[in-house]
């Protein structure tokens, strides 16, 4: 298993600005992820971020406006870039540290609020 | 391509009634399927999954997932309800050798005294 954090766990944000999120890990792990989600809603996949390779997104998401950082194997960042009240969700990052298990372990999230 | 279902937005339940939540799959190869659960203002737990061996998955919690490959499905079952496991629960799916974990839309359960 892998315990993760995150910060901040919830910001309001003026629109225009930009905000980077911070997910450390307990343990080294090759794979991580960055999802959002609206409350009570299901899981969108922003990107993956391996260490030691540019971050691979997923349709509709960009690298401008979400750069991901991947230093080393315990700790990533996620900027929201140039945002409006439509970023407003759930940002959470995971992580899945087994060989072969699959089993993904996610962070308790960063609330975002544009105004 | 992979995708995973979740009839059913809302399952209500007695305490003490036995629960089931449903998903169904598909996926090119062979399925890893699993369950997740997220209680109110926290993130996501890992319940349990299948990957391969008996049909009948146990996880944590009393909850058990049964694999159907005829079916597609990997419902989640738990014999008693407790109101402490009134939550939001996903499905999700990855194809064998895959790198992405497909998420289903959520299913949120509700337990009453």
């Amino acid at each position: 298993s892998a315990v993760i954090s995150q910060k901040p766990s919830r910001d309001i944000c003026q629109r225009g600005t930009s905000l980077t999120i911070q997910c450390q890990v307990d343990s080294q792990v090759t794979m991580m992820f960055w999802y959002r989600q609206q409350p009570g809603q299901s899981l969108t996949l922003i990107a993956t971020a391996n260490q030691g390779s540019e971050a691979t997104y997923e349709s509709g998401f960009v690298i401008d406006k979400f750069p991901i950082s991947r230093p080393n194997l315990t700790f990533s960042t996620l900027t929201v870039s140039n945002m409006s009240p439509e970023d407003s969700s759930i940002y959470l990052c995971s992580v899945e540290p087994g060989a072969g298990g699959e089993t993904q372990y996610f962070g308790p999230g960063t609330r975002l609020l544009v105004l | 391509a992979q995708s995973v279902a979740q009839p059913e937005d809302q399952v209500n339940v007695a305490e003490g009634n036995p629960l089931t939540v449903k998903c169904t799959y598909s996926v090119s190869g062979n399925p890893y399927l699993f369950w997740y659960v997220q209680y109110p203002n926290r993130g996501l737990q890992f319940l349990l999954k299948y990957i391969t061996g008996d049909n009948l998955v146990k996880g944590s919690y009393g909850f058990e997932a049964e694999f159907n490959k005829s079916q597609t499905s990997f419902h989640l079952k738990k014999p008693s309800a407790l109101v402490s496991d009134s939550a939001l629960y996903f499905c999700a799916v990855r194809d064998t050798g895959g790198f992405k974990t497909i998420f289903g839309a959520g299913t949120r359960l509700f337990v009453k005294a």
